[in-house]
């Protein structure tokens, strides 16, 4: 049974540029939520796909967009970066509905903006 | 908003002794979940335990366990018969309730595990 996977691993991109990071739910899940993880710091929620809608949205910037497609898998575009958009990009996915919000993460994708 | 607080930056514990993480946390909410996820040097988040809380009965998952006091609003994590594989950051993570997603969490202690 695939986990989470998220591509790519690693990114390093230029202030100003735009990134798009990928990730494949868990088999038999429907809802990708993202999550920015900061040096040091717990992860705080981007924002939540259902229904390749987003459902939930937590405190950034409309820099940060998503997208989720009909096979329920998600992208994170980022534009216009700025250095402190440095940080691990997580993915999670959980089944909707489900009860306690159980979420499995992906492994992250590493952003560094220079 | 919702906070979650961890006070302690950092732990440590001789195997297979007994730990106590804790986390307080702050919602107006009266049907919620609370978590407690651990996050080894790989990187991948692994749930560790959860609590309903509107169930008084305190959740347990093995070797971990939880203290959770509602009106003190406080959630504790307790390792017993701790392993060299428990080493890892541990954040406390509440959801929004009433049917949200979104998790809140906590900046997490990282916890040591001395051979």
């Amino acid at each position: 049974d695939a986990g989470v996977t998220q591509s790519p691993t690693h990114l390093i991109k230029t202030r100003g540029q735009q990134v798009t990071l990928r990730c494949s739910p868990k088999s038999g899940h429907d809802t990708v939520s993202w999550y920015q993880q900061a040096l040091g710091q717990g992860p705080q929620f981007i924002f939540q796909y259902y229904e390749e809608e987003e459902r939930q949205r937590g405190n950034f910037p409309d820099r940060f967009s998503g997208h989720q497609f009909p096979n329920y898998s998600s992208e994170l575009n980022v534009n216009a970066l700025l250095l402190g958009d440095s940080a691990l990009y997580l993915c999670a996915s959980s089944l909707e509905p489900s009860g306690g919000s159980e979420q499995y993460f992906g492994p992250g994708t590493r952003l560094t903006v220079t | 908003a919702q906070t979650v607080t961890q006070s302690q930056p950092e732990m440590s514990v001789q195997e297979a002794e007994t730990v106590t993480l804790s986390c307080t946390y702050d919602t107006s909410e009266s049907d919620y979940y609370l978590f407690w996820y651990k996050q080894p040097p790989s990187r991948q988040m692994i749930l560790v335990i959860r609590q309903e809380a509107y169930k008084q009965q305190n959740a347990t998952e093995n070797r971990f366990s939880v203290n959770f006091q509602k009106a003190a609003k406080s959630f504790s994590l307790k390792i017993s018969d701790s392993q060299l594989g428990d080493a890892a950051m541990y954040f406390c993570a509440s959801d929004s309730g009433a049917g949200s997603y979104q998790l809140t969490f906590g900046k997490g202690t990282k916890l040591s595990v001395i051979p």
